[in-house]
């Protein structure tokens, strides 16, 4: 069974930095891309960045391009995001996803999410 | 990076049919349908109920079916009950490894 568990959210302030993980399991981590969407309140959702599986390059929204950065550890089968430079605009649920083997299947599996909240 | 545009609600009488559209550009939407949808429970997390525009992941009810025409794709959810009251997510696929969501779309079944 697929299991995806964020960690890692909370309250920062404006300008600050914090790390979410997303620790994967019921599949063989290195062969899927993986993504994250955030939804801010009373807001949808958006895409926000993804790794690839083939040649490991990350993709960014350009409304976090330059202040998130994606990685993750194969040996822990754990997917990270950076964030830095925090923003009230970036207060919102992070959902990590796995994303199909073809990528314009889109995401078949999703956690429950992790809160950021940032605030002046 | 748009969203593209769905309508903010809509709602319907159980048995009843919805159509859900989501509109985007040539550079979002392009020749292929590479749509997929997503329910969402508010505090849940999203799951796929539609992809590559009319396929149905395993265990999806066929009362779920997707269409694309031009650079609109819809989701129609037939024999609308409870349960289907949701918001609804499109998203596509644009290029190697980028995506986007359309605004969602809140359905109501009265």
């Amino acid at each position: 069974e697929v299991q995806l568990l964020e960690s890692g959210g909370g309250l920062v302030q404006t300008g600050g930095s914090l790390r979410l993980s997303c620790a994967a399991s019921g599949f063989t981590f290195t062969n899927y891309a993986m993504t994250w969407v955030r939804q801010a309140p009373g807001k949808g959702l958006e895409w926000v960045s993804t790794l690839t599986n083939i040649d490991g390059s990350p993709h960014y929204a350009d409304s976090v391009k330059g202040r998130f950065t994606i990685s993750s550890d194969s040996s822990k089968n754990t997917l990270f995001l950076h964030m830095s430079n925090l923003r009230t605009e970036d207060t919102a649920v992070y959902y990590c996803a796995k994303t199909a083997m073809v990528y314009a299947r889109g995401f078949d599996y999703w956690g429950q999410g992790t809160r950021v909240t940032v605030s002046s | 990076q748009s969203a593209l545009t769905q309508p903010a609600s809509v709602s319907g009488s159980p048995g009843q049919s919805i159509t859900i559209s989501c509109t985007g550009t040539n550079n979002d939407m392009g020749t292929y349908n590479l749509v997929s949808w997503y329910q969402h429970y508010p505090g849940k997390a999203p799951k796929r109920v539609i992809y590559e525009g009319n396929k149905r992941p395993s265990g999806i009810s066929n009362r779920f079916s997707g269409s694309k025409s031009g650079n609109t794709a819809s989701l129609t959810i037939s024999g609308l009950q409870v349960e289907d009251e949701a918001d609804y997510y499109c998203c596509s696929y644009v290029s190697s490894g980028t995506w986007v969501f359309g605004g969602g779309t809140k359905l109501t079944v009265l």
